[in-house]
């Protein structure tokens, strides 16, 4: 199975300040059809995952421009340009290239 | 508008048996792929079952293999899950999720608690 590791496991933040999520898998995620399918969600407390970002750069619907994703192969990044209260929670990536997809073990952003 | 409302969660004992629901509305249901995925409580997100658009191909994690079925009718634009040998390991809120490759769209959740 595809192992994601994520770093760091905890994230603290000041307000209006960047944030950066790792997110490596252990093989390529290039899949045959030519797409990388590497998602990230946010999870809020008491709440339902959401996406926020699928194959690796392509930002949901509604999801502010202050979160982008980028990376390659087996190494991407989420990045959120300045936080604000309301980004508080888990974030997790999931490939979708190799069955069984997988997930990594999420960050927690907090404010510190 | 995008749903996805699950039920049958419950407190059932170890051994025992459930079957998830998950009732869709505001896509195109028969058209996509449909999954469940779980998060045992405090834990991360685990995918379990994936299954195609006309059930004819399915795919589940290893743990969860030979006791678990997931299933869909389309005609109702609903998506199942029947669970069998439930153990405290199985413990978690199941969602179902949309097109799994990216999961477009998730559910609010439903829990099931194994424990005597």
């Amino acid at each position: 199975d595809v192992v994601m590791t994520q770093s760091p496991l905890s994230l603290p933040v000041t307000l209006g300040q960047p944030a950066s999520i790792s997110c490596r898998s252990s093989q390529s995620l290039v899949h045959s059809d030519g797409n990388t399918y590497l998602t990230w969600f946010q999870q809020r407390p008491g709440q339902s995952p959401r996406r926020l970002i699928y194959k690796v750069s392509k930002r949901d619907s509604g999801v502010p421009d202050r979160f982008s994703g980028s990376g390659s192969g087996t190494d991407f990044t989420l990045k959120i340009s300045r936080v604000e209260a309301e980004d508080v929670g888990v974030y997790y990536c999931m490939q979708g290239t190799h069955w069984p997809f997988t997930f990594g073990q999420g960050t927690r952003l907090g404010i510190k | 508008e995008v749903h996805l409302v699950e039920s049958g969660g419950a407190l059932v004992q170890p051994g025992g048996s459930l079957r998830l629901s998950c009732g869709a509305s505001g896509f195109s249901f028969s058209t996509y792929w449909m999954s469940w995925v779980r998060q045992a409580p405090g834990k991360g997100l685990e995918w379990v079952a994936s299954i195609n658009q006309d059930g004819s191909t399915k795919y589940y994690i290893d743990s969860v293999k030979g006791r678990f079925t997931v299933s869909r009718d389309n005609a109702k634009d609903s998506l199942y899950m029947q669970m069998n040998s439930l153990s405290a390991d199985d413990t978690a809120l199941y969602y179902c999720a949309g097109e799994p490759r990216t999961m477009e769209y998730w559910g609010q959740g439903t829990l099931v608690t194994v424990s005597s």
